[in-house]
């Protein structure tokens, strides 16, 4: 299995655009998670999927963010319009049968937002 | 990659030393325990789990450690080798929560 496949890598945006971050977790994997990593704050949670319905949205830092999940092989975090205090790095994770459970990296999108 | 670390706590051995990383957590309730490493641009590595019906497990070359009572978690690496330098995170739950991560700690293993 090729792991959790993240894009893109990297992305630079301007202040105000929209930007657009993809997931294709691990085939078989039931739960999805997106996370944020900076220096000052560590790994934070944002939202955690469940069969492809969004369970706990609590991380969402405001409504400037969004993430959906149409099917079991692909999500999508959205930020708009974007500022730079969202430059991160933004994980995706999965994992088989959600929570008390191993959950797999994608290797990141680093996001600056200039 | 991104310097994670340069805010971290910082434990530096030579190579062939054994290494310890601790981890406090908070919750009472967590029953599930879990080591990651990161190395420099890429996404945390599983390392090792445990749960909380046990206080030790073995791993290759890697043992954790759990102390229930005082809410302690260590990571003890045998043998340190320069390709464990990495950030190393502990991260908790309980049957209800997501994974919680700690800040996590650089170990840097100089040849």
């Amino acid at each position: 299995d090729a792991g959790v496949i993240q894009s893109p890598r990297h992305e630079v945006t301007e202040m105000g655009q929209e930007v657009t971050l993809r997931c294709k977790p691990i085939s078989g994997h039931n739960s999805l998670f997106w996370y944020r990593q900076t220096m000052m704050r560590g790994l934070e949670l944002l939202i955690y999927f469940n069969n492809n319905v969004p369970i706990d949205d609590s991380g969402m830092p405001e409504d400037r963010f969004s993430a959906k999940m149409p099917n079991a092989s692909f999500s999508t975090l959205k930020i708009q319009p974007s500022e730079p205090r969202d430059s991160a790095v933004y994980f995706c994770a999965s994992s088989f049968e959600g929570l008390n459970t191993e959950a797999f990296f994608g290797q990141g999108t680093r996001l600056t937002v200039v | 990659g991104e310097s994670v670390g340069l805010h971290l706590p910082t434990l530096s051995v030579q190579e062939g030393d054994n290494s310890i990383i601790n981890c406090a957590y908070s919750n009472s309730a967590s029953d599930y325990f879990i080591w990651y490493k990161q190395e420099s641009g890429k996404g945390p590595q599983f390392i090792i789990d445990i749960r909380s019906n046990m206080d030790k497990r073995q791993g290759q070359r890697v043992t954790v450690l759990l102390n229930k009572t005082v809410k302690h978690l260590s990571l003890q690496i045998a043998a340190t080798q320069p390709g464990d330098s990495a950030v190393y995170f502990c991260a908790e739950s309980s049957g209800y929560s997501t994974l919680t991560f700690g800040k996590g700690t650089m170990l840097l293993v100089s040849p």
